[in-house]
């Protein structure tokens, strides 16, 4: 089946400070979409981009899906980003499921 | 978008019993999934629940273990049976809403 990877699996930032978040995926894909998952377990919707660029607020992502990668941008980090970031796609050949990555843990100190 | 809800939210169970947990969607939906979080892990799909039709479970998941209902378009159950301390996890419901996905709250079980 279709391999999901995410890096870096942990990162601790500085509050103010910028990151990239990767995923790659081994297969073509009919969607990605970015989570987040807060401190409390819930996990909400960033970004649905199988292909393209799209921004919102402080976050913005790409999905380059001919090299099969996506970047998730995060600038000026605030303490309330923390928490686990998942990519998630949906294999072309896999009806509608969706596999997720392992997740970027992030934690953003004040 | 869509609004889902789960119950319990947590509850601690014996080993050996049963618990049915219960997903209620605010419209309805075609396609419902049920997912499990071990702690410190990513998401794993248990099954996939369509309304009208038997569930249909991924590998190393089974109806017996996991049996799941999807009585009408906006709500499903998921049975956690004859449970054990290896099946202490978060159990998420999730529906797909034209391309996106969305999830409950999640249920935190703690099997003793």
């Amino acid at each position: 089946g279709i391999q999901v990877e995410q890096s870096p699996p942990d990162l601790i930032l500085q509050e103010g400070a910028n990151s990239t978040l990767r995923c790659n995926f081994s297969d073509s894909v009919n969607n990605l979409q970015w989570f987040h998952q807060n401190p409390w377990g819930q996990l909400i919707n960033l970004f649905y981009i199988p292909s393209g660029t799209k921004q919102n607020g402080r976050l913005s992502a790409t999905t380059v899906a001919t090299e099969r990668y996506s970047l998730l941008y995060i600038s000026s980090s605030q303490t309330t980003d923390s928490g686990v970031y998942f990519c998630a796609v949906g294999p072309k050949t896999g009806g509608f499921k969706t596999i997720f990555g392992a997740g970027t843990r992030l934690f953003v100190k004040a | 978008s869509a609004v889902i809800s789960q119950k319990p939210s947590r509850d601690i169970c014996q080993r050996g019993t049963s618990l049915t947990i219960q997903c209620q969607v605010d419209s309805q939906v075609t396609m419902m999934f049920w997912y499990r979080q071990q702690p410190g892990q990513s998401l794993t799909l248990i099954a996939t629940a369509n309304q009208g039709s038997e569930a249909t479970y991924e590998s190393g998941f089974v109806i017996d273990k996991f049996p799941i209902s999807r009585p009408n378009l906006t709500f499903s159950t998921l049975t956690v049976s004859n449970m054990s301390p290896e099946d202490s996890s978060i159990y998420l419901c999730s529906v797909l809403t034209g391309v996106e996905q969305y999830f409950g709250p999640g249920t935190r079980l703690t099997v003793t």
